[in-house]
């Protein structure tokens, strides 16, 4: 099936474990976020790359990193997870940099502990 | 960098109620502005999006949204809710220079409820 698909759907981690949550997609898309949800705020973009190779920070980058090996693939990862980021991440992609015809993964919802 | 607010945290409506949610965005330069929507557990998906043209563009589900150059605004409506327009909705925009790439800056959401 076409689209984006995030691994794992939810997760525990203690305070200070490390992780990576897993973003791929199958549409040949450039371009590929990470986005954070939480309660009032909306979205909030953590990292973004326009293409293998290459990788910006978002608004809220404190705390993850990403790389961009393949086109397919956009993993996110947390160095030292804090309560802090607690959060529903939702990764995306599209063809175009004029974010038409966006496409959101499912999410993972992450608890930190 | 461009922000965007949306007024209404939460909007609780009977069915048959009309709705109207309001979008603000703040930039210098031209967006392209988007309507999302994320029902109970789902991920968001796009109700409708105006680029260029004509201001008054229509979505799925019978939805709506004005582009309202002047006062930077792109409200949405519904003439009419269902119970099943339950959701958070999420205005978003989006920079028009190609350095911007795909990002998307989004307002806080709001939580509609529609009563039975």
């Amino acid at each position: 099936n076409a689209g984006v698909t995030q691994t794992p759907k939810f997760q525990v981690l203690k305070t200070g474990q490390s992780m990576t949550l897993q973003c791929a997609q199958d549409m040949n898309h450039e371009y590929m976020s990470w986005y954070r949800q939480d309660p009032g705020m909306g979205l909030r973009l953590i990292h973004y790359s326009v293409g293998a190779g290459i990788t910006d920070q978002g608004e809220v980058p404190n705390g993850y990193n990403v790389s961009r090996s393949t086109t397919e693939d956009f993993p996110l990862r947390l160095l030292s997870a804090a309560p802090s980021q607690t959060s529903v991440y939702f990764c995306a992609s599209s063809y175009q940099w004029t974010a038409d015809r966006t496409f959101f993964g499912q999410g993972t919802r992450l608890t930190v502990v | 960098a461009q922000s965007v607010s949306q007024h209404n945290h939460h909007v609780i409506l009977s069915e048959a109620a009309s709705l109207e949610l309001g979008c603000n965005y703040s930039y210098g330069g031209t967006v392209n502005l988007f309507w999302y929507v994320q029902y109970p557990g789902q991920h968001l998906q796009l109700l409708l999006k105006y680029f260029s043209g004509d201001p008054l563009v229509k979505g799925i589900k019978g939805f709506e949204a004005e582009f309202i150059k002047s006062k930077f605004s792109f409200n949405l409506r519904k003439p009419s809710v269902q119970w099943s327009d339950t959701a958070e909705y999420f205005c978003a925009v989006n920079a028009r220079i190609k350095a911007a790439g795909n990002k998307l800056t989004f307002g806080g959401g709001t939580r509609v409820l529609v009563k039975p």
